[in-house]
């Protein structure tokens, strides 16, 4: 079946350094790829997205390409934010497809 | 967008007692989700809540511990039958928008549940 795979945390970080988040996937087929977000004391939200292979989903700041060859979508950010201190949950799936989450990587920047 | 209540909040609970979490969701809905989120380990999808029928349980998941209800397209239960420490968890409501993008979930903050 499907899995997701991402980087263990915590991952501590000084502001405005440059933020790599690893995710690596299997799957059947091609499933479209995600970036969740969760801030203190609040619910999941939908960071970016990609559905295809090479797209390119971008918020906020935060960047991740879709690599079909690497089966990889990891998450970037060239200047990180006090404000970004959150847990990152990369995940695959969509439309009738089951979302499938990775264990989720915090994310810590100190001012 | 989209606001999705969840209550309680977080619960101590008597292992061998059962516990209803509540969802509401503000928007309107096509689907609606329970996940677990145990410490350490990634979100697992328990079941979709269906309205007005039995839910659809994942592999690993029976009715009669985890009893979901959906009786209106935005409100839906999910109840924590006979508790036991392993089942200490997060319990996160999450339900996808009539009209959002494909793989967009929203989600509420989440139910901590403590089984002593």
């Amino acid at each position: 079946g499907n899995s997701v795979t991402q980087m263990e945390g915590p991952v501590t970080l000084s502001e405005e350094a440059f933020l790599t988040i690893n995710c690596t996937y299997t799957a059947t087929g091609y499933p479209s790829l995600f970036w969740y977000v969760q801030y203190p004391g609040e619910g999941l939200q939908l960071l970016l997205k990609a559905t295809k292979a090479d797209d390119k989903g971008s918020n906020k700041g935060f960047e991740a390409t879709y690599r079909k060859e690497t089966t990889s979508f990891h998450l970037e950010k060239g200047s990180v934010q006090v404000s970004d201190s959150a847990v990152y949950f990369c995940a695959s799936g969509g439309g009738f497809q089951k979302l499938v989450f990775g264990t989720g990587t915090r994310l810590l920047v100190s001012p | 967008s989209a606001v999705i209540s969840q209550k309680p909040s977080r619960d101590i609970c008597q292992r061998g007692t059962s516990l209803t979490i509540q969802c509401q969701v503000d928007s309107q809905v096509t689907m609606m989700f329970w996940y677990r989120q145990q410490p350490g380990q990634s979100l697992t999808l328990i079941a979709t809540a269906n309205q007005g029928s039995e839910a659809t349980y994942e592999s690993g998941f029976v009715i009669d511990k985890f009893p979901i209800s959906r009786p209106n397209l935005t409100f839906s239960t999910l109840t924590v039958s006979n508790m036991s420490p392993e089942d200490s968890s997060i319990y996160l409501c999450s339900a996808r928008l009539a009209g959002g993008q494909a793989g967009e979930l929203f989600f509420g903050e989440g139910s901590r549940l403590t089984v002593l």
